[in-house]
């Protein structure tokens, strides 16, 4: 258990739908990261928050977007969805924004139909 | 941006020392080496990390030589749970957290 939590840990949703997925950071990590596994692929890194604030962009699509709160957690907003954001979507956090340990929650597995 | 070159898979019997070697030929001075283990379904975990030199601890090695242009993760006496797939990660995330690619890793299957 690494720490991370995120949820839901499925969703299934049509598209043209909107979906939140959350993410509860490790006690003390500063940091949110959001990545995007497709299946076969590698992680895609999406966006990072440090501290409520965003710190850095990866292939992130227009139709998706993020914020993390005061108490640290975070949220993935997915719209539009299309049958190709289907994936699994993991978050990931680290005490600060450096070349440090990040640790990865289960992941929300996202099937649009 | 230091680019990672890693091979696509690998294969090994339980009990075997295994390498996989990592090829990052642009790492810059503040980069880091970072190696982290992927089951299936489940989000990447920790391995080991590095600058250079020799790495060690209870799970596995990091060897990196002098030019830091590639390394090499050591993996001794593996065992069937470590079929995985491996990701080399070389960045100072500092300054390049828009750069964080995992590229696809290197499958590892380990047989009996």
């Amino acid at each position: 258990d690494s720490g991370v939590t995120q949820t839901p840990k499925h969703l299934i949703t049509a598209t043209g739908q909107r979906v939140t997925l959350r993410c509860s950071p490790r006690s003390g990590d500063l940091s949110v990261y959001w990545y995007q596994q497709s299946l076969d692929q590698g992680l895609q890194f999406l966006i990072q928050y440090y501290n409520g604030e965003e710190r850095a962009k990866g292939n992130i699509l227009e139709r998706f977007s993020a914020q993390q709160f005061p108490d640290l957690h975070s949220e993935l907003n997915l719209s539009s969805l299309e049958l190709g954001d289907s994936a699994l979507y993991f978050c990931a956090s680290s005490v600060r924004q450096g070349s440090e340990t990040q640790y990865f929650g289960p992941g929300t597995r996202l099937l649009v139909l | 941006l230091a680019k990672t070159t890693q091979p696509i898979s690998m294969d090994s019997y339980e009990g075997q020392e295994v390498n996989i070697t990592c090829s990052h030929n642009n790492i810059a001075t503040n980069d880091y080496i970072t190696w982290y283990q992927q089951f299936p379904s489940q989000g990447p975990r920790f391995i080991i990390q590095g600058y250079k030199t020799k790495v060690t601890n209870e799970v596995a090695s990091l060897f990196i030589p002098a030019d830091r242009k590639s390394s090499t993760l050591s993996l001794p006496r593996v065992s069937l749970s470590d079929t995985a797939v491996y990701y080399c990660l070389v960045g100072d995330f500092t300054y390049n957290t828009d750069k964080l690619i995992f590229g696809t890793g290197t499958r590892l299957q380990v047989f009996p």
